[in-house]
């Protein structure tokens, strides 16, 4: 079983849609949680972290359950622009240094 | 505004042939990262450098070396290629240590390995 699981995707959604995606992790013991967006063929960067009391940035609202061990993503108004892979990204307890990254979800926004 | 810079963007290897991968930070970071992407899969981390003088194996290290050059630089350096090691590499770089949620990892652009 993968640390970090997410649903692969592709989401296409139309402009303007609401698309929601989550994430699970094996690790109880995690400590923090973020979310990094991921343009075709460039980096990853990071789009926000997730707080336990979930936190929004605009468009974006991130939410986590530590007892179902899930985090969530919540986007609104998609853009086309918001077409891109998002990771999930999860840092363990046992060390300053890792990070755990999910394979992506792939959202897709067409006109 | 430069960042973290890694070369080369491209290269095609033969198996059994070797190369660096080179990778400078511009931000005055303590801690850097050498990680690879595959089809499928997260990025995995191969080996990391919590500061300047020292390195640590990540997940997957095998058939790499790396050398922190200096604060700035960290070269990751495969000996005898092989056709698993096709991949995306990624260097980045942090302040400091991933702990609290203020803390940013930041990436390159990206070196994409081929071995035939």
């Amino acid at each position: 079983r993968k640390e970090v699981e997410q649903d692969p995707g592709p989401f296409n959604v139309p402009e303007g849609a609401t698309v929601a995606f989550n994430c699970t992790y094996s690790n109880s013991a995690s400590q923090s949680f973020f979310w990094y967006r991921q343009d075709c063929r460039k980096e990853p960067k990071l789009l926000m972290s997730v707080y336990s009391s979930g936190n929004e940035d605009g468009r974006f609202t991130a939410q986590l359950n530590r007892a179902s061990q899930y985090i969530s993503l919540l986007i609104r108004d998609s853009k086309l622009s918001d077409s891109a892979t998002y990771l999930c990204v999860v840092k363990p307890l046992d060390s300053s240094y890792k990070l755990i990254f999910g394979s992506g979800t792939r959202l897709l926004v067409r006109p | 505004n430069a960042g973290v810079t890694q070369t080369p963007k491209f290269q095609v290897l033969k198996t059994g042939q070797s190369m660096t991968l080179q990778c400078a930070q511009d931000m005055n970071h303590n801690s850097m990262y050498w990680y690879r992407q595959d089809p499928g899969m997260g990025l995995r981390l191969i080996y990391y450098s919590a500061s300047e003088g020292t390195t640590d194996k990540g997940e997957v290290p095998n058939g790499y070396n790396v050398s922190r050059l200096n604060k700035r630089e960290f070269s990751l350096r495969l000996e005898s290629a092989a056709p698993s090691q096709t991949s995306v590499y990624f260097c980045a770089s942090s302040e400091g240590g991933l702990t609290g949620t203020g803390n940013t990892i930041y990436f390159g652009e990206g070196s994409w390995l081929t071995v035939v």
